[in-house]
C-alpha cells in the first residue's frame, strides 16, 4: 500500500534559519498528490500546500514545496523560520487522481525557539 | 471554505460508558475519517469509510469501536465500552470523490476524557 515517512520526528530551530523538513513517499500510481497539513497547538489540522505536478515549486505563506518524482520527495521548506511556525507538521499523499484514500506521515513537530 | 462540524466539543465520562461522537461531513463529500491525537503527540490514523463500509482501519481500532453514518446523517464513531486510554482529541475528516486533489477538511475535534 502507500505510505509517507518523515524521518524528523522533532525539530527545533532558532528563528530566523531556514526550515526543511522532509517527506518521502511510496505509491504504485504514476499520479500522487502531495499534501503538507500543518496544526498549530489546540487546533485542527488545516492544509498549507498541495502539489501535482512534478518539479514545479508551490509557495504558500512563506513555505514552499516541489514535488520531485524521480526521488518521491515533497520536502517543506523556508528560508527563515518565524516563533509562530512552531506547529506540527504532515505530510499526505492522495493517489489516482485524488480517488483513492489519503494517506498521513507520523508528523514532524517543529519548535522554533528566540 | 466547508465545514466539518463535530458533536460535542468535549466530553467527560466514566471508564466503561458508552461514548459517541457525532460528525457532520462537507455535504457533497463521499471520504470520511477518524483521527485520535494524545495530548501532546502526534495524530494518528484510526479508520476511514466510503460508501458505507469501513475501507481501512488501523490497529488503534480496537474491537470496542465502531462507525456508521445510517441514512447520510452523522457519521458517527461510538466506543463501546470506554476505557482510559480512549482519552484524546478525536478529529473527523472529509474529503471529495473525484475532486482531482483529495483534499481533506477536518473538524475542529472532539476531546474525549474517560475517568
Amino acid at each position: 500500500g502507500d505510505s509517507v515517512t518523515q524521518t524528523e520526528g522533532l525539530v527545533t530551530l532558532t528563528e530566523g534559519l531556514p526550515v526543511m523538513l522532509n517527506c518521502t513517499y511510496q505509491t504504485i500510481y504514476s499520479n500522487p498528490f502531495l499534501f503538507w497539513y500543518v496544526q498549530h497547538l489546540n487546533e485542527s489540522p488545516r492544509l498549507l500546500l498541495k502539489s501535482f505536478t512534478d518539479n514545479k515549486r508551490t509557495e504558500h505563506q512563506g513555505f514552499h514545496a516541489t514535488l520531485h518524482k524521480s526521488s518521491s520527495s515533497f520536502h517543506l521548506q523556508k528560508s527563515s523560520a518565524q516563533l509562530s511556525d512552531s506547529a506540527l507538521y504532515y505530510c499526505a499523499l492522495s493517489d489516482n487522481y485524488g480517488n483513492e484514500k489519503i494517506t498521513f506521515g507520523a508528523g514532524t513537530k517543529l519548535t522554533i525557539k528566540p | 471554505g466547508p465545514k466539518v462540524l463535530q458533536i460535542p466539543s468535549h466530553q467527560i465520562i466514566d471508564m466503561g460508558q458508552m461514548v459517541t461522537l457525532n460528525c457532520d461531513p462537507v455535504s457533497n463529500h463521499l471520504y470520511f475519517y477518524w483521527y485520535k491525537q494524545i495530548l501532546g503527540q502526534q495524530m494518528e490514523f484510526l479508520v476511514n469509510f466510503y460508501n458505507g463500509k469501513v475501507m481501512e482501519k488501523s490497529k488503534l481500532f480496537k474491537d470496542q469501536f465502531s462507525v456508521e453514518r445510517p441514512d447520510g446523517s452523522y457519521f458517527t464513531l461510538k466506543i463501546q465500552p470506554t476505557a482510559l486510554e480512549d482519552s484524546a482529541v478525536y478529529f473527523c475528516a472529509s474529503s471529495r470523490q473525484g475532486e482531482g486533489t483529495g483534499q481533506l477538511y477536518f473538524g475542529e475535534g472532539s476531546k474525549l476524557t474517560v475517568l
